[in-house]
Protein backbone atom coordinates (compact mmCIF):
# COMPACT_ATOMS: atom_id res chain seq x y z
CA UNK A 1 0.00 0.00 0.00
CA UNK A 2 1.50 3.26 -0.81
CA UNK A 3 2.43 5.79 2.04
CA UNK A 4 3.45 9.66 2.31
CA UNK A 5 5.51 10.97 5.20
CA UNK A 6 6.48 14.36 6.48
CA UNK A 7 9.54 15.45 8.20
CA UNK A 8 9.49 17.25 10.53
CA UNK A 9 6.07 17.10 12.27
CA UNK A 10 6.65 20.48 13.88
CA UNK A 11 8.61 23.38 12.88
CA UNK A 12 9.38 27.10 14.53
CA UNK A 13 11.38 29.85 12.81
CA UNK A 14 12.30 32.77 13.43
CA UNK A 15 10.43 35.57 10.76
CA UNK A 16 12.25 36.06 7.48
CA UNK A 17 13.87 32.88 7.19
CA UNK A 18 14.01 30.37 4.31
CA UNK A 19 12.77 26.71 5.24
CA UNK A 20 12.11 23.28 3.30
CA UNK A 21 9.88 21.09 4.24
CA UNK A 22 9.90 17.43 3.23
CA UNK A 23 7.72 14.69 1.64
CA UNK A 24 8.28 11.18 1.18
CA UNK A 25 5.94 8.63 -0.81
CA UNK A 26 6.82 4.98 -0.91
CA UNK A 27 6.23 4.42 -4.86
CA UNK A 28 7.93 6.38 -7.39
CA UNK A 29 5.59 5.74 -10.01
CA UNK A 30 3.07 8.72 -8.84
CA UNK A 31 0.79 10.71 -11.42
CA UNK A 32 1.08 14.15 -9.36
CA UNK A 33 1.90 15.55 -6.13
CA UNK A 34 0.27 17.99 -4.42
CA UNK A 35 1.45 20.40 -1.47
CA UNK A 36 -1.66 22.05 0.51
CA UNK A 37 -1.70 24.63 3.34
CA UNK A 38 -4.49 24.38 5.83
CA UNK A 39 -5.24 27.08 8.77
CA UNK A 40 -6.67 26.24 12.06
CA UNK A 41 -10.42 25.00 12.06
CA UNK A 42 -10.31 25.79 7.98
CA UNK A 43 -10.14 23.39 5.30
CA UNK A 44 -7.57 22.67 3.11
CA UNK A 45 -5.82 25.08 0.05
CA UNK A 46 -3.92 24.00 -2.74
CA UNK A 47 -0.78 25.22 -3.26
CA UNK A 48 1.21 23.61 -5.68
CA UNK A 49 1.01 20.78 -8.10
CA UNK A 50 3.54 19.07 -9.66
CA UNK A 51 2.95 16.73 -12.14
CA UNK A 52 5.04 13.39 -12.64
CA UNK A 53 6.84 14.83 -16.13
CA UNK A 54 7.79 17.78 -13.76
CA UNK A 55 10.82 18.99 -11.97
CA UNK A 56 9.17 21.67 -10.11
CA UNK A 57 6.44 24.19 -9.72
CA UNK A 58 6.88 27.62 -8.34
CA UNK A 59 4.24 30.38 -6.88
CA UNK A 60 5.56 33.65 -5.13
CA UNK A 61 7.87 33.14 -2.38
CA UNK A 62 7.06 28.99 -2.39
CA UNK A 63 9.10 26.34 -4.80
CA UNK A 64 7.51 22.83 -4.75
CA UNK A 65 10.20 20.26 -6.13
CA UNK A 66 10.00 16.51 -7.29
CA UNK A 67 12.12 13.95 -7.39
CA UNK A 68 10.12 10.28 -8.83
CA UNK A 69 13.35 8.23 -8.27
CA UNK A 70 13.97 9.34 -4.63
CA UNK A 71 10.02 9.33 -3.65
CA UNK A 72 10.86 12.94 -2.40
CA UNK A 73 9.43 16.35 -2.98
CA UNK A 74 9.71 18.85 -1.33
CA UNK A 75 8.34 22.89 -0.34
CA UNK A 76 10.92 25.83 0.05
CA UNK A 77 9.59 28.38 1.44
CA UNK A 78 11.70 31.79 1.09
CA UNK A 79 11.67 34.53 3.49
CA UNK A 80 9.00 33.29 5.66
CA UNK A 81 6.07 35.67 7.23
CA UNK A 82 4.25 35.21 10.43
CA UNK A 83 1.07 34.50 7.75
CA UNK A 84 2.88 31.83 6.68
CA UNK A 85 2.08 29.51 9.95
CA UNK A 86 0.13 26.87 8.88
CA UNK A 87 -0.25 23.10 8.72
CA UNK A 88 1.22 22.30 4.92
CA UNK A 89 0.12 18.85 3.84
CA UNK A 90 1.64 16.80 0.67
CA UNK A 91 -0.70 14.09 -1.19
CA UNK A 92 0.53 11.89 -3.92
CA UNK A 93 -1.79 10.26 -6.47
CA UNK A 94 -0.90 7.42 -7.96
CA UNK A 95 -2.60 6.12 -11.42
CA UNK A 96 -5.80 4.50 -10.43
CA UNK A 97 -6.14 5.27 -6.76
CA UNK A 98 -7.04 8.46 -5.15
CA UNK A 99 -4.83 10.85 -2.93
CA UNK A 100 -2.85 9.46 0.13
CA UNK A 101 -1.93 12.48 2.18
CA UNK A 102 0.85 12.92 4.72
CA UNK A 103 0.11 13.82 7.74
CA UNK A 104 1.68 17.03 7.74
CA UNK A 105 4.52 19.37 8.83
CA UNK A 106 3.38 22.30 11.65
CA UNK A 107 4.32 25.37 10.77
CA UNK A 108 4.92 28.50 12.71
CA UNK A 109 6.42 31.83 12.42
CA UNK A 110 7.40 33.78 15.09
CA UNK A 111 7.65 37.32 14.71
CA UNK B 1 -17.08 32.38 -6.20
CA UNK B 2 -15.86 28.74 -7.02
CA UNK B 3 -16.33 26.67 -3.49
CA UNK B 4 -17.39 23.78 -2.08
CA UNK B 5 -19.72 23.68 0.82
CA UNK B 6 -20.75 21.32 3.82
CA UNK B 7 -23.32 21.72 6.27
CA UNK B 8 -23.19 21.72 9.07
CA UNK B 9 -20.25 23.02 10.48
CA UNK B 10 -20.58 21.53 13.77
CA UNK B 11 -22.56 18.71 14.94
CA UNK B 12 -23.06 16.58 18.15
CA UNK B 13 -25.32 13.96 18.19
CA UNK B 14 -26.00 10.75 20.26
CA UNK B 15 -24.82 7.10 19.34
CA UNK B 16 -26.91 5.19 17.12
CA UNK B 17 -28.42 8.69 15.67
CA UNK B 18 -28.56 8.65 11.54
CA UNK B 19 -27.04 12.25 10.51
CA UNK B 20 -26.30 13.30 6.41
CA UNK B 21 -23.48 15.71 5.95
CA UNK B 22 -24.55 17.89 2.77
CA UNK B 23 -21.45 18.75 0.38
CA UNK B 24 -22.29 20.99 -2.58
CA UNK B 25 -19.88 22.42 -4.94
CA UNK B 26 -20.82 25.50 -7.84
CA UNK B 27 -17.80 24.43 -10.48
CA UNK B 28 -19.39 21.42 -12.30
CA UNK B 29 -17.02 19.16 -11.20
CA UNK B 30 -17.27 15.32 -12.05
CA UNK B 31 -15.25 14.44 -9.29
CA UNK B 32 -15.98 14.76 -5.54
CA UNK B 33 -14.99 12.59 -2.50
CA UNK B 34 -15.29 12.57 1.39
CA UNK B 35 -12.16 12.63 3.72
CA UNK B 36 -11.55 12.43 7.53
CA UNK B 37 -8.78 13.79 9.06
CA UNK B 38 -7.84 12.69 12.10
CA UNK B 39 -4.83 13.27 14.81
CA UNK B 40 -2.33 11.45 14.41
CA UNK B 41 -3.50 9.58 10.97
CA UNK B 42 -3.90 12.56 8.95
CA UNK B 43 -6.58 12.74 5.95
CA UNK B 44 -7.89 9.38 4.89
CA UNK B 45 -10.27 9.08 2.11
CA UNK B 46 -14.20 7.59 2.70
CA UNK B 47 -15.63 7.44 -0.41
CA UNK B 48 -15.47 8.90 -3.95
CA UNK B 49 -17.27 9.54 -6.88
CA UNK B 50 -16.34 9.95 -10.43
CA UNK B 51 -19.11 10.90 -11.75
CA UNK B 52 -23.46 11.14 -11.11
CA UNK B 53 -24.30 7.45 -10.15
CA UNK B 54 -21.00 6.01 -9.65
CA UNK B 55 -19.63 5.52 -6.25
CA UNK B 56 -16.47 3.62 -4.93
CA UNK B 57 -15.34 2.74 -1.16
CA UNK B 58 -12.09 4.81 -0.30
CA UNK B 59 -9.63 4.02 2.41
CA UNK B 60 -12.08 3.37 5.48
CA UNK B 61 -15.98 3.20 4.10
CA UNK B 62 -16.97 1.28 6.85
CA UNK B 63 -20.19 2.82 8.83
CA UNK B 64 -20.66 5.26 6.01
CA UNK B 65 -22.98 5.70 3.22
CA UNK B 66 -23.20 8.35 -0.10
CA UNK B 67 -25.20 9.24 -2.78
CA UNK B 68 -24.45 10.95 -6.19
CA UNK B 69 -28.04 11.71 -7.47
CA UNK B 70 -26.87 15.10 -9.19
CA UNK B 71 -23.64 16.25 -10.33
CA UNK B 72 -22.81 19.52 -7.37
CA UNK B 73 -23.76 17.44 -4.22
CA UNK B 74 -23.03 14.51 -2.72
CA UNK B 75 -23.80 13.86 1.02
CA UNK B 76 -22.44 11.79 3.41
CA UNK B 77 -24.79 9.01 5.54
CA UNK B 78 -23.70 7.78 8.83
CA UNK B 79 -27.04 5.35 9.25
CA UNK B 80 -25.64 4.26 13.19
CA UNK B 81 -23.04 6.68 14.06
CA UNK B 82 -20.53 5.87 17.20
CA UNK B 83 -18.14 7.39 18.66
CA UNK B 84 -14.80 6.25 16.54
CA UNK B 85 -16.45 8.57 13.64
CA UNK B 86 -15.70 11.60 15.87
CA UNK B 87 -13.84 13.54 13.75
CA UNK B 88 -13.20 16.26 11.16
CA UNK B 89 -15.04 15.65 7.96
CA UNK B 90 -14.09 17.02 4.66
CA UNK B 91 -15.53 17.01 1.22
CA UNK B 92 -13.42 17.85 -1.89
CA UNK B 93 -14.29 17.97 -5.80
CA UNK B 94 -11.97 18.33 -8.76
CA UNK B 95 -12.20 17.46 -12.64
CA UNK B 96 -9.67 15.02 -13.07
CA UNK B 97 -10.26 14.30 -16.99
CA UNK B 98 -6.41 15.72 -17.32
CA UNK B 99 -5.76 15.22 -13.75
CA UNK B 100 -3.81 19.19 -14.24
CA UNK B 101 -6.47 19.88 -11.66
CA UNK B 102 -6.55 20.39 -7.76
CA UNK B 103 -9.13 19.32 -5.47
CA UNK B 104 -11.09 22.15 -4.32
CA UNK B 105 -11.79 21.34 -0.16
CA UNK B 106 -15.32 22.35 2.20
CA UNK B 107 -14.54 24.30 5.20
CA UNK B 108 -15.05 21.01 6.96
CA UNK B 109 -17.57 19.59 9.51
CA UNK B 110 -16.72 18.73 13.20
CA UNK B 111 -18.64 15.84 13.64
CA UNK B 112 -18.38 14.60 17.70
CA UNK B 113 -20.76 11.61 18.72
CA UNK B 114 -21.13 11.22 22.27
Amino acid sequence: KQEVTQIPAALSVPEGENLVLNCSFTDSAIYNLQWFRQDPGKGLTSLLLIQSSQREQTSGRLNASLDKSSGRSTLYIAASQPGDSATYLCAAEWYGQNFVFGPGTRLSVLP
Amino acid sequence: EAQVTQNPRYLITVTGKKLTVTCSQNMNHEYMSWYRQDPGLGLRQIYYSMNVEVTDKGDVPEGYKVSRKEKRNFPLILESPSPNQTSLYFCASSTPKDRRDTQYFGPGTRLTVL
